[in-house]
């Protein structure tokens, strides 16, 4: 079975502008969440999609936002790119809606860079 | 707040030597307890996870992890430690009521001397 897949591996933005990752979950999950990683903070959950609603919101200015497709896709966006977002974004799926009591399989990652 | 601990952030242990990796976490309600280890470059792959029952969960790649809710800790061991478990580890709480937001503690990075 295929794992989490993320694209792109790489990205390189300049402040200001905006971006969207991708994330395709292991087939026949439902869950998908976002975490963003960064040397200082750690890991830091974003938000949580489920069958195509928001289920849970990291603190994150209104600039990061996300959305699930009908086939469990998901994409997350960031706006007006400030160097402070540059992290490695992670996206994780899981069956849902069992919550924690089903485990997240994470992606490899998008690691932003932004100049 | 609902916290997770990792007081130690680098170890370095010698090739065939036992292992421990502490976690503490706060968190109020039920948690459920994990630990992930993250290769560079790579995403993370959990090892265990700890939602009820017996207190000492078996993993993947030869770890355990001990639950002790008086102590509030969720330690990873590993009676002898390989080359290749040269990595980032992390140890997570969550609860059902928050779906996939897991807390992460800050992770500790394990070097191996052969």
């Amino acid at each position: 079975k295929a794992g989490v897949t993320q694209t792109p591996r790489y990205l390189i933005k300049t402040r200001g502008q905006q971006v969207t990752l991708s994330c395709s979950p292991i087939s026949g999950h439902r869950s998908v969440s976002w975490y963003q990683q960064t040397p200082g903070q750690g890991l830091q959950f974003l938000f949580e999609y489920f069958s195509e609603t928001q289920r849970n919101k990291g603190n994150f200015p209104g600039r990061f936002s996300g959305r699930q497709f009908s086939n469990s896709r998901s994409e997350m966006n960031v706006s007006t790119l400030e160097l402070g977002d540059s992290a490695l974004y992670l996206c994780a799926s899981s069956l849902g809606p069992q919550g924690a009591s089903s485990p997240l399989h994470f992606g490899n990652g998008t690691r932003l860079t932004v100049t | 707040a609902q916290s997770v601990t990792q007081p130690d952030i680098h170890i370095t242990v010698s090739e065939g030597a036992s292992l421990e990796l502490r976690c503490n976490y706060s968190y109020g309600a039920t948690p459920y307890l994990f630990w992930y280890v993250q290769s560079p470059g790579q995403g993370l792959q959990l090892l265990l996870k700890y939602f009820s029952g017996d207190t000492l969960v078996q993993g993947i790649k030869g770890f355990e992890a001990e639950f002790k809710r008086s102590q509030s800790s969720f330690n990873l061991r590993k009676p002898s430690v390989h080359w290749s478990d040269a990595a980032e580890y992390f140890c997570a709480v969550g609860a059902d009521n928050q779906g996939g937001k897991l807390i992460f503690g800050q992770g500790t990075e394990l070097s191996v001397k052969p």
